[in-house]
């Protein structure tokens, strides 16, 4: 079946510096991802999508890429904050709009 | 945008109990989705909706779960009996066509 891992469960960084999150996907008939943010006794929220015809996606502070060639995704954040700490999850889109989330990582943003 | 409303946020009862969680999605949104969330086992899809209509409940980890979406704007997920190994956050989400909006969660405790 598929499956979406995370490289690293858990993630520290210094307020200020960038932060990449990269997420590894199994089903190449994927064909959309979305990164989601979770902050402790809050759901998941969305932060950025990208379909499977784009490599990259910019929002604001936050960049996805995509590498369909070898299945990952990355989520990088830029400057980042303390209020970026949170768990980060990938999500793809499979076959019958199914979504397989990953276990997600950790982000702590030291001040 | 109220967002994706679930209820109670928090829920203690004793094992053998009945248990109701309730949803209201975005307004709009033509999809439902039920997620339970543990450490183990991190976000796993129960049951999904479109238009009213279960469409996939292979999530759904026994007949002690069920649930309902009367109409378009509710829906609930029903524990009877209530077992200790229940214990986790309940997420409701909604979406129209790409991504899950998720709401924020019911906390469950079964003692």
């Amino acid at each position: 079946g598929e499956s979406v891992g995370l490289h690293l469960p858990t993630l520290s960084v210094q307020e200020g510096d960038n932060s990449i999150i990269n997420c590894a996907y199994s089903n190449s008939a994927s064909d959309y991802f979305i990164w989601y943010k979770q902050e402790s006794g809050k759901g998941p929220q969305f932060i950025i999508d990208i379909r499977s015809n784009m490599d990259k996606r910019q929002g604001q502070r936050v960049t996805v890429l995509l590498n369909k060639t070898v299945k990952h995704l990355s989520l990088q954040i830029a400057a980042t904050q303390p209020g970026d700490s949170a768990v980060y999850f990938c999500a793809e889109r499979s076959t019958g709009n199914q979504f397989y989330f990953g276990t997600g990582t950790s982000l702590t943003v030291i001040p | 945008d109220a967002g994706v409303i679930q209820s109670p946020r928090h829920e203690v009862t004793e094992m053998g109990q009945e248990v109701t969680l309730r949803c209201k999605p975005i307004s709009g949104h033509n999809s439902l989705f039920w997620y339970r969330q543990t450490m183990m086992r991190g976000l796993e899809l129960l049951i999904y909706f479109n238009n009213n209509v279960p469409i996939d409940d292979s999530g759904m980890p026994e007949d002690r779960f069920s649930a309902k979406m009367p109409n378009a704007s509710f829906s609930t997920l029903k524990i009877q009996p209530s077992e200790p190994r229940d214990s986790a956050v309940y997420f409701c989400a909604s979406s129209l066509q790409m991504g899950r909006f998720f709401g924020p969660g019911t906390r469950l405790t079964v003692l």
